[in-house]
């Protein structure tokens, strides 16, 4: 099937600084990727959609300054938490979809962030 | 709007024994639903979707789910469950407003015990 890569996997930092998280479709092509946070022990919570040339739609709640995310390609988008804090400590997850599929997304194996 | 419903936070179930995890849907219109699943810090598995057409949906490592209109209902089921399909496992709906936006459940631990 297809395959969804994220990177890093893990990453710590310190607080204020900023991470940058990818998210790649590694054998089909993306028009539109997915951008999750899990809590522990909690489900996902969509966070925002990434369209290729276009400026990603931020879910209500979530500080788009905050989580700043491009889909510069079909096979790429980047999720970059700004300024983190320990509080934006958690899971990220990716999804996307390939083109002419209906239904099915491919998710990412996740990226652990923890703040110090 | 959408919203898919996992009632219970744990199943437990022996080995060998059938399995059900359950889920309920309220979506206006036809729904798209879906069963993933995620092992311990790892991403999402697609295991089986329902579009339209036959209820009883087969998907991956023996899995299927049923879709039942009338009870709005889509419950994930396997008839002999394996200590290695101990996971979580999410129902999700498809957000009709936008193109393949899916709301997951609160997901269901699944505990298979040898």
């Amino acid at each position: 099937g297809a395959v969804v890569s994220q990177h890093p996997s893990r990453v710590i930092c310190k607080s204020g600084t900023s991470v940058k998280i990818e998210c790649r479709s590694l054998d089909f092509q993306a028009t539109t990727m997915f951008w999750y946070r899990q809590f522990p022990k909690q489900s996902l919570m969509l966070m925002a959609t990434s369209n290729e040339g276009s400026k990603a739609t931020y879910e209500q709640g979530v500080e788009k300054d905050k989580f700043l995310i491009n889909h510069a390609s079909l096979t790429l988008s980047t999720l970059t938490v700004t300024s983190a804090h320990p509080e934006d400590s958690s899971f990220y997850i990716c999804s996307a979809m390939s083109i002419g599929t209906t239904g099915e997304l491919f998710f990412g194996e996740g990226s652990r962030l923890t703040v110090l | 709007a959408q919203s898919v419903a996992q009632p219970e936070d744990q199943v437990n179930v022996a080995e060998g024994n059938p399995l059900t995890v359950k889920c309920t849907y309220s979506v206006s219109g036809n729904p798209y639903l879906f069963w993933y699943v995620q092992y311990p810090n790892r991403g999402l598995q697609f295991l089986l979707k329902y579009i339209t057409g036959d209820n009883l949906v087969k998907g991956s490592y023996g899995f299927e789910a049923e879709f039942n209109k009338s009870q709005t209902s889509f419950h994930l089921k396997k008839p002999s469950a394996l200590v290695s399909d101990s996971a979580l496992y999410f129902c999700a709906v498809e957000d009709g407003g936008a193109t393949n936006k899916l709301i997951f459940g609160t997901g269901t631990l699944l505990a298979v015990q040898p």
